[in-house]
């Protein structure tokens, strides 16, 4: 299994809601990202996790909310978030975080917040 | 300070010519590089990379170029078919060490005309 799967594919919510985005991989990578890509931008990282412990947040505002319950699933936490935040967001699991290692990317959650 | 730079927004080639993506980085301590695919509303695909150890890696259609005294790098496909037409991004990293954050560039879009 080559793949890393993202949940829901489209999410619409308004500000005021509270929503996850899930992600899994069966690759047995230790290093799982979150990216935010804009149109015709490249993906901006925003958190990364190593041994399911959190080693970078890229000064993320809080309304972001990463989490990783085990070394296959990652979640991010929405909360009150902005119109600007709409986006394709991006999952990516790599087999360790050091190291020449490729980074493999999920499909993404087109997220538009109204 | 954009440490990864692909200087054409776009790429225009004829099906079965040779397509020839370029990038440009300035970060001395990059020794890895790799090369995504892109299509609209999925998520990146992995498709090559090269350590600065090698000049070339070759894989199918596609071969990369090192030229590290040029910190330049290209990525060759061979022949270009119609389904290769995305967003193509390069990306590097500082492989050797414990920072393994991916810079990417801001892509080119090919389009290969049948």
């Amino acid at each position: 299994d080559t793949e890393v799967t993202q949940t829901p594919k489209h999410l619409v919510m308004g500000m005021t809601n509270k929503k996850s985005l899930k992600c899994e991989q069966h690759m047995g990578h230790r290093a799982m990202y979150w990216y935010k890509q804009k149109a015709k931008k490249p993906p901006e990282l925003m958190f990364v996790y190593s041994y399911e412990k959190l080693s970078i947040n890229e000064s993320v505002p809080s309304r972001f909310s990463p989490e990783c319950p085990n070394s296959s699933l990652l979640n991010l936490h929405l909360h009150a978030l902005q119109p600007e935040d709409s986006a394709l967001y991006l999952c990516a699991s790599s087999q360790e975080f050091e190291g020449y290692n490729e980074q493999f990317f999920g499909p993404g959650t087109r997220l538009t917040v109204l | 300070d954009q440490q990864v730079k692909q200087n054409s927004p776009s790429l225009s080639v004829q099906e079965g010519r040779i397509s020839i993506l370029n990038c440009d980085y300035t970060n001395s301590m990059f020794d890895y590089f790799l090369w995504y695919k892109k299509y609209p509303a999925e998520g990146p695909t992995f498709l090559i990379s090269i350590s600065s150890i090698k000049d070339k890696n070759e894989d199918g259609r596609f071969t990369v170029f090192l030229n590290k005294s040029a910190k330049h790098l290209s990525l060759h496909i061979v022949p270009s078919q119609p389904g290769d037409s995305a967003v193509y991004f390069c990306a590097a990293k500082r492989g050797g060490t414990s920072y393994g954050k991916l810079t990417f560039g801001q892509g080119t879009i090919l389009t290969v005309h049948p």
